[in-house]
């Protein structure tokens, strides 16, 4: 019954390839977010949505776009994946701009 | 400059006894905390939240204590059972702001 779906689960890839995480959403909810969490910085924001189209800057988005076309569908894309990218990264959503968010089984990501 | 912090990295609880998660932050304007729980290989799930407007807030082995002037708060949980065992974060934001997550705790409860 999972609302929040993420692919790919994992994903080894090279330095310099470009990579694509999606989030798709079952929830209708209007926020969308990206986190990365790695050891000893917990989870940290990279980029979020606020509707279809609108998107934001999060605390560590350099090297980092994405896309929202449709509400249930928001898009993480490493342009050129370098090996300070490998972490695992997870998907969010909220129906509203604050109070409880709901996340995803993440995406672990390796870059060589 | 990490706004929301757990200095403390890991923690280990006897089955049956209290344990205490702590979390700090710096910004002032925070006014609605969160704490998330996470097993290994799953996402984030929500806990127990509490409003600044608020200084405790209980739901059934959980209970969040804020001390708005210390910039503190806590997590009790009470009896420790061994499926209690995950990482926790507390989150912060102010108004409709983003959530602010800290660093996390990993809860280890023993027989």
């Amino acid at each position: 019954d999972a609302g929040i779906t993420q692919s790919p689960r994992h994903k080894v890839t090279e330095t310099g390839t470009p990579v694509t995480l999606r989030c798709h959403q079952t929830e209708n909810h209007r926020y969308m977010y990206w986190y990365r969490q790695d050891p000893g910085h917990g989870l940290r924001l990279i980029h979020y949505s606020y509707g279809v189209k609108d998107t934001d800057k999060g605390e560590v988005s350099d090297g980092y776009s994405v896309s929202r076309s449709k509400t249930e569908d928001f898009l993480l894309t490493l342009e050129s994946a370098t090996s300070s990218q490998t972490s695992v990264y997870f998907c969010a959503t909220a129906p509203t701009a604050a109070g409880e968010l709901f996340f995803g089984e993440g995406s672990r990501l390796t870059v060589l | 400059d990490q706004q929301v912090k757990q200095n403390s990295p890991s923690l280990s609880v006897q089955e049956g006894r209290i344990s205490i998660l702590n979390c700090d932050y710096t910004n002032s304007m925070f006014d609605y905390f969160l704490w998330y729980k996470k097993y290994p290989a799953e996402g984030p799930t929500f806990l127990i939240s509490i409003s600044s407007i608020k200084d405790k807030n209980e739901d059934g082995r959980f209970t969040v204590f804020l001390n708005k002037s210390a910039k503190h708060l806590s997590l009790h949980i009470v009896p420790s059972q061994p499926g209690d065992s995950a990482v926790y974060f507390c989150a912060a934001s102010a108004s409709t702001d983003k959530l602010i997550f800290g660093t996390g705790t990993r809860l280890q409860v023993f027989p």
